[in-house]
């Protein structure tokens, strides 16, 4: 059984310019849920994707926008980039089935400048 | 407020048992998680709960669960300095797939 992975480990970009961040879900997964994790806090929920729809979105800009692919990987894209876009971005995945547990990839630790 | 609160700080002995204790806020939670977080890494599920049971126990860890308080707590037996993470506690309503996180507890270990 292959875990959660994310690519890539870490990016650096420039203020203003647009990134993609990338996860491939656990094998049986069809929930895949994003989260940006700032320095000293908890994960804060971004949006989660069930089968290549939309299924919930956090407090966060349409700047944030994500997809789904068939085979339940998916992207997540960061439009004109701000400083305060700079955290370790975390993939979860999961099933529909109780208890509804996540697992979750190691991360992209993307740095604005 | 936040829906999950946290102490932010936990600091134990080696050989000591650690408990780590989060509050929440929404009455209709049905599971509650403990997720552990090291060093430049993701989240990994330690062990979770359904709101109807009061307790659960997995090898070391004991979970808490005072539904009438909405408390939550992780105990640590025979902690090592292997368990030197940040902790965080989470739940879940029913019908929903999104857990909310707390900030976390940062447990230090010491020998």
């Amino acid at each position: 059984e292959t875990g959660v992975t994310q690519s890539p480990t870490h990016l650096i970009k420039t203020r203003g310019q647009q990134v993609t961040l990338r996860c491939s879900s656990q094998s049986g997964h069809n929930t895949v849920s994003w989260y940006q994790q700032a320095l000293g806090q908890g994960p804060q929920f971004i949006f989660q994707y069930y089968r290549e729809e939309e299924n919930g979105r956090g407090n966060f800009p349409p700047r944030f926008s994500g997809l789904q692919f068939p085979n339940y990987s998916s992207e997540l894209n960061v439009n004109a980039l701000e400083l305060d876009d700079s955290a370790l971005y975390l993939c979860a995945s999961s099933s529909r089935d109780p208890p509804y547990e996540q697992y979750f990839g190691p991360g992209t630790r993307l740095t604005v400048t | 407020g936040e829906d999950v609160e946290q102490s932010l700080f936990l600091s134990v002995r080696e050989g000591d048992s650690s408990v780590i204790n989060c509050t929440y806020t929404d009455s209709s939670s049905t599971y509650l998680y403990w997720y552990k977080q090291e060093p430049g890494a993701g989240l990994q599920l330690l062990t979770y709960i359904f709101s109807n049971m009061d307790m659960k126990q997995d090898q070391r860890l004991t979970v808490l669960l005072n539904k009438k308080d909405k408390h939550l707590s992780l105990r640590i037996a025979d902690t090592q300095t292997g368990d030197s993470a940040i902790y965080f506690c989470a739940e879940s309503t029913g019908g929903s797939y999104i857990p909310t996180f707390g900030r976390g507890t940062s447990l230090i270990v010491h020998p």
